[in-house]
């Protein structure tokens, strides 16, 4: 298994630019989130999916968006890119068996710069 | 709502000193409580995790013990290494779809 694999790595974009970071996991798990993690502090909900075709706001989405069209993926998408999304992205994925007491599992991240 | 709050690093330390990071959460309910652990350049990875009262999670030498009389979930460690340098997030779910994050704390182990 790959677990969670994200692309690209690293991005440098131009302010007012648009991209797609992408997230897949090849372990079957139906819950899926996209975080962002700013110097110095912790993580930050941005979206989430329970399954396919089913997606809600975490705690800062504005700006994103998201879509879920099978187990695997869960692309987000940034529009009009500002300097106040750069971050380090990390999509993680976690089983429905177990509830909350199952662990996520965290892909390597993605590093934004929005110059 | 709920939090989790963790002490603030950087934690400086030499190798084979004891480590202890704080970690209290708000106890509205009984959330599942987690540390994941983050290496230089990496993603978070579970390091241990407790589902209830009195649960002691245990990897790699770190323990943490749920204790609901002091809502805490500290980490410890007897001796740490210099290959345990890196940022250690405390987490819990509370009967939730999410986790709530701490905000992390940076440890620095010196040879």
């Amino acid at each position: 298994n790959a677990g969670v694999t994200q692309t690209p790595k690293f991005r440098i974009l131009k302010i007012g630019q648009s991209m797609t970071l992408q997230c897949t996991q090849d372990m079957n798990h139906n819950y899926m989130y996209w975080y962002r993690q700013d110097p110095g502090m912790g993580l930050k909900l941005i979206y989430y999916s329970v399954g396919a075709g089913i997606t809600d706001k975490g705690e800062v989405p504005n700006g994103y968006n998201v879509s879920r069209s099978t187990t695997e993926d869960f692309p987000l998408r940034l529009e009009l890119a500002a300097p106040s999304q750069t971050s380090v992205y990390f999509c993680a994925s976690r089983d429905r068996a177990g509830g909350s007491y199952n662990e996520q599992f965290f892909g390597p991240g993605t590093r934004l710069t929005v110059l | 709502g709920n939090s989790v709050t963790q002490m603030e690093g950087p934690v400086t330390l030499s190798e084979e000193a004891f480590l202890t990071i704080n970690c209290t959460y708000t106890a509205t309910g009984y959330p599942s409580l987690f540390w994941y652990v983050q290496y230089p350049g990496e993603g978070l990875q579970l390091l241990l995790k407790a589902t209830k009262a009195d649960d002691k999670g245990s990897n790699k030498g770190f323990e943490a013990t749920y204790r609901k009389e002091t809502t805490s979930f500290h980490l410890e460690k007897g001796s740490v290494q210099v290959s345990d340098s890196a940022v250690y997030f405390c987490a819990g779910s509370y009967n939730t779809d999410k986790l709530i994050f701490g905000t992390g704390t940076r440890l620095q182990v010196f040879p």
